[in-house]
């Protein structure tokens, strides 16, 4: 039982135009959202998150908006570069519930120059 | 700060072996979690720790699985026996109680096992 959902394993974009990166959650409880992103070799690094009193958080490039009543994220990434391609996940957390996260698949994105 | 450690990066065994990996956190993070990348299940969470005492090893898929963690600059993930099933990378990652809101994790670079 997935609780995070990305249900697109892979986007390619060309270069300058926009990302958008979808994510799908199921548990209610979840209050907190993080986007990371992965490069071959390496392991995930944080991106941008997003509490769920917000609808919309922004840091450069990149925006995530939240549509609670659907149960929804995105991550846009405007413009895109070729260093942006990348594996991107979505996680999730609940504040009662420690310090865990809830991974998604992830979505591999090219950027194509 | 060097980051979460991990070794070894790649390992290459044989079905039936023992597999131990290694992880030392970030100095002062008091939590540390152990994760599995596959292609099919993406980033499961195995088990995680507090004050290296294991909170939660509802994901350790089978008793073949252990972790320990002795103290809180170091820990292990046994495999044992190992089997082609358990292929896959595996994470280390660490973060801190103080560490703000949203529990951001800082992750190792990983483990790539190849069990034959």
């Amino acid at each position: 039982d997935q609780q995070v959902k990305q249900n697109s394993p892979s986007l390619s974009v060309q270069e300058g135009r926009i990302s958008i990166l979808n994510c799908d959650y199921t548990n209610s409880m979840f209050d907190y959202f993080l986007w990371y992103k992965k490069y071959p070799a390496e392991g995930p690094t944080f991106l941008i998150s997003i509490s769920s009193i917000k609808d919309k958080n922004e840091d450069g490039r990149f925006t995530v908006f939240l549509n609670k009543s659907a149960k929804h994220l995105s991550l846009h990434i405007v413009p895109s570069q070729p260093g942006d391609s990348a594996v991107y996940f979505c996680a999730a957390g609940s504040s009662g519930s420690a310090r865990q996260l809830t991974f998604g698949s992830g979505t591999q994105l090219t950027v194509l120059p | 700060d060097a980051g979460v450690i991990q070794s070894p990066r790649h390992e290459v065994t044989e079905m039936g072996q023992e597999v131990t990996l290694r992880c030392k956190p970030i100095s002062g993070h008091d939590y540390l979690f152990w994760y599995r990348q596959t292609m099919m299940r993406g980033l499961e969470l195995l088990i995680y720790f507090n004050n290296n005492v294991p909170i939660d090893d509802s994901g350790m898929p089978e008793d073949r699985f252990s972790a320990k963690m002795p103290n809180a600059s170091f820990s292990t993930l046994k495999i044992q026996p190992s089997e082609p099933r358990d292929s896959a990378v595996y994470f280390c990652a660490s973060s801190i109680v103080a560490g703000g809101p949203y529990n951001e994790q800082f992750f190792g670079p990983g483990t790539r096992l190849t069990v034959l």
